[in-house]
């Protein structure tokens, strides 16, 4: 069955250091995969796409690799500060080719916790 | 600007009662997702519309879960029955189109945290 799996339920760091989040899936091949934050009562909160063919993706503080023969996706947040705290989530698309659904399927996420 | 929107933000329901959730997308996104979230848990897809065609239910859990999007606007998740198992946030997420090979992100409400006494 398909299945995406985020391996820490929680990660606590101290500010100033990368944090790094881990995504692995099995019996997908999707096109593309998102990484979404959210924060207590609020809905998730786009951050970054990356799509099968690229490699590694940044935006300011944040980049994303994808690597989809070992089917996993890294995030990291270099320079992390106390306000990068939330629940850090992966999602992908778990259709085939050309299936009429847009759906995401997301992780249980990763509560991130920056220690001043 | 406006973003997606969602009314009630608490519900709190005596089993057995009907519940409707609404949803307002932002102006002119094309595509509208449904999905409940779990204590812990990732959301979960329930529903996809695009305009005022749903193409997606296979997520809805029971035949006691309905949603429509008549006018290819604001949505609608109606609960019938209630049960405890329905306690959940639901949340609704809009995006501007969607496609294999248009891959736009989703733009998520702030939920309506359900509860069923």
């Amino acid at each position: 069955s398909q299945k995406i799996e985020q391996n820490s339920e929680a990660l606590n760091i101290q500010e100033g250091k990368t944090a790094t989040l881990t995504c692995n899936y099995t019996n997908y091949s999707p096109a593309y995969l998102q990484w979404y934050r959210q924060d207590p009562g609020r809905g998730p909160v786009f951050l970054l796409l990356i799509r099968e063919n690229e490699k590694e993706k940044r935006k300011e503080r944040l980049k994303v690799t994808f690597d989809t023969t070992l089917k996993q996706s890294l995030f990291h947040i270099t320079a992390s500060q106390p306000a990068d705290s939330a629940t850090y989530l992966c999602a992908l698309d778990p259709r085939d080719s050309g299936a009429g659904s847009y759906q995401l399927t997301f992780g249980k996420g990763t509560k991130l916790s920056v220690i001043p | 600007g406006a973003g997606v929107s969602q009314s009630p933000r608490y519900k709190v329901a005596k089993r057995g009662q009907d519940v409707a959730l609404r949803c307002d997308p932002i102006s002119g996104h094309v595509s509208l997702f449904w999905y409940q979230q779990a204590l812990g848990q990732g959301p979960e897809f329930l529903t996809y519309f695009q305009n005022e065609a749903q193409l997606d239910k296979s997520g809805l859990p029971s035949d006691r879960f309905f949603a429509e999007r008549p006018e290819g606007s604001v949505s609608t998740l109606k609960i019938q029955r209630t049960q405890q198992e329905d306690s959940a946030v639901y949340l609704c997420a809009s995006s501007l189109t969607a496609g294999f090979h248009n891959a736009y992100e989703q733009y998520f409400g702030p939920g309506t945290r359900l509860t069923v006494t």
